[in-house]
């Protein structure tokens, strides 16, 4: 599969391989991390999140790495498919407020 | 549907003319948020509201910004005098249902201004 260490502007994969998206975050008090994904002319979506109190977490073929000494997360997807492609944004919160995003990463799928 | 909506999808206007956005958030959810995104950017915040009480605002709403949450429910975001730089994509989200995702902000479509 795919591993960035560091955040790339374009990931390109094949389908079926695994993606890895890495985002760096900005402020050490934040304690709720949300990946959303954006398809051209829409809205962001939902995907997957988590709390500082956390390093790891797990959903349907995505899982979300919190590693808080060094403000990083990454997004990893397995076995992305063409309906992966899309951009997709980390963002930082502390409680309930406003949402920092970071740069977001183009995933390309290569059939 | 039952997730954000917002009205109109797309807005053209002459610089100079006002216009205004509308947001309906989800239905229990007491927090709605505007963002503005532009071009290979990620959303910015500016401005949100509890209920009825707007509780912050971002510098970037200048004074010809002004958004409401008049019944604590939808929300309308006016700009006023408009100009070249404000053409972006307007997005609302909505959160606080309660539970474990209370936090957790949901998008609606976005409503697309371009500003001639």
């Amino acid at each position: 599969g795919e591993s960035v260490g560091l955040h790339l502007p374009t990931l390109s994969v094949q389908e079926g391989d695994n993606s890895i998206i890495n985002c760096a975050y900005s402020n050490s008090a934040s304690d709720y991390f949300i990946w959303y994904k954006q398809e051209s002319g829409k809205g962001p979506q939902f995907i997957i999140d988590i709390r500082s109190n956390m390093d790891k977490r797990q959903g349907q073929r995505v899982t979300v790495l919190l590693n808080k000494t060094v403000k990083h997360l990454s997004l990893q997807i397995a076995a992305t498919q063409p309906g992966d492609s899309a951009v997709y944004f980390c963002a930082e919160t502390i409680g309930q407020g406003k949402l920092i995003f970071g740069q977001g990463t183009t995933l390309q799928v290569k059939p | 549907d039952t997730g954000v909506s917002q009205d109109p999808r797309h807005k053209i206007t002459k610089r100079g003319q006002n216009v205004t956005f509308r947001c309906d958030p989800i239905s229990e959810h007491n927090r709605l948020y505007w963002y503005r995104q532009t071009l290979g950017q990620g959303p910015e915040f500016l401005t949100y509201f509890q209920n009825e009480a707007q509780l912050e605002k971002s510098r970037l709403l200048s004074n010809r910004f002004s958004a409401e949450r008049p019944k604590g429910s939808f929300s309308t975001l006016e700009i006023q005098r408009t100009e070249q730089g404000d053409s972006a994509m307007y997005l609302c989200a909505s959160s606080g249902a309660g539970g474990a995702s209370t936090d957790t902000q949901y998008f609606g479509p976005g409503t697309r201004l371009t500003v001639l």
